[in-house]
């Protein structure tokens, strides 16, 4: 099965550090999602891409908050300066236009900033 | 008010019985609805995409009403490997080509399957 790899799987860091977190979305994918999940808010939408271009990132801190995708392989997500409320799981998902095939998510990285 | 929203259980459910939730949604115009299944620290797989006209996956159903602007979704025969929070998605921004990836995902409906 095709899969979408990210890494780290696990981040400690200290608070004010940088932290970039990694996606390659499945071969053919043109959609890549940024998702973050705690156990208050649930799954939030942070940023997406289409064919690599941004589309929305509405949902993300843009002080302290970057996303991009320098190509097609690789979607990157990158916190600086971290804080302890950043904590959580950070899920890259990647899909196309067809409906019934939705998204697939990766495994997430567990941050916890210090 | 939350764009989605799910009760959040949990759903005891014996072995073999049948469990049934729904999932609320604000927004009239959307356009495209989907159930995922997530288990505890795992990530989200998707179980269904919901058809207008409601679909059936094995022992798994989904039916929509947009008059009340509602998903449910039904399990038949509970297997203990169907423990799991299920998320109900929403498109929330209507149908077109460039927005239908703004998916808002419900805080989820746990579902626990008891020998």
């Amino acid at each position: 099965d095709a899969r979408v790899t990210q890494t780290p799987r696990h981040k400690v860091t200290e608070m004010g550090q940088e932290v970039t977190m990694r996606c390659q979305p499945i071969l053919g994918h043109n959609t890549v999602f940024w998702y973050r999940q705690t156990m208050m808010q649930g799954l939030e939408l942070l940023a997406y891409f289409r064919n690599r271009a941004p589309l929305d990132d509405s949902g993300m801190p843009k002080d302290r908050f970057s996303a991009e995708m320098p190509d097609a392989t690789l979607a990157t997500l990158k916190i600086q300066p971290s804080e302890p409320r950043d904590s959580a799981v950070y899920f890259c998902a990647s899909g196309t236009l067809i409906f019934s095939d939705g998204y697939t998510f990766g495994s997430g990285t567990r941050l916890t900033v210090v | 008010r939350k764009e989605v929203e799910q009760d959040p259980g949990p759903f005891n459910v014996p072995e073999g019985a049948t469990v049934a939730f729904n999932c609320t949604y604000s927004n009239s115009a959307s356009q495209s609805f989907f159930w995922y299944r997530q288990d505890c620290r795992k990530e989200p797989k998707l179980l269904m995409s919901v058809y207008s006209s409601g679909n059936e996956d094995g022992r798994f159903t989904a039916q929509l009403n947009r008059a009340s602007q509602y998903i449910s979704l039904l399990i038949r025969d509970s297997k203990l490997s169907d423990s799991a929070t299920y998320l109900c998605v929403v498109n929330t921004e209507g149908g077109t080509t460039d927005s239908w990836g703004k998916l808002q995902f419900g805080a989820g409906t746990q579902v626990v399957v008891t020998p």
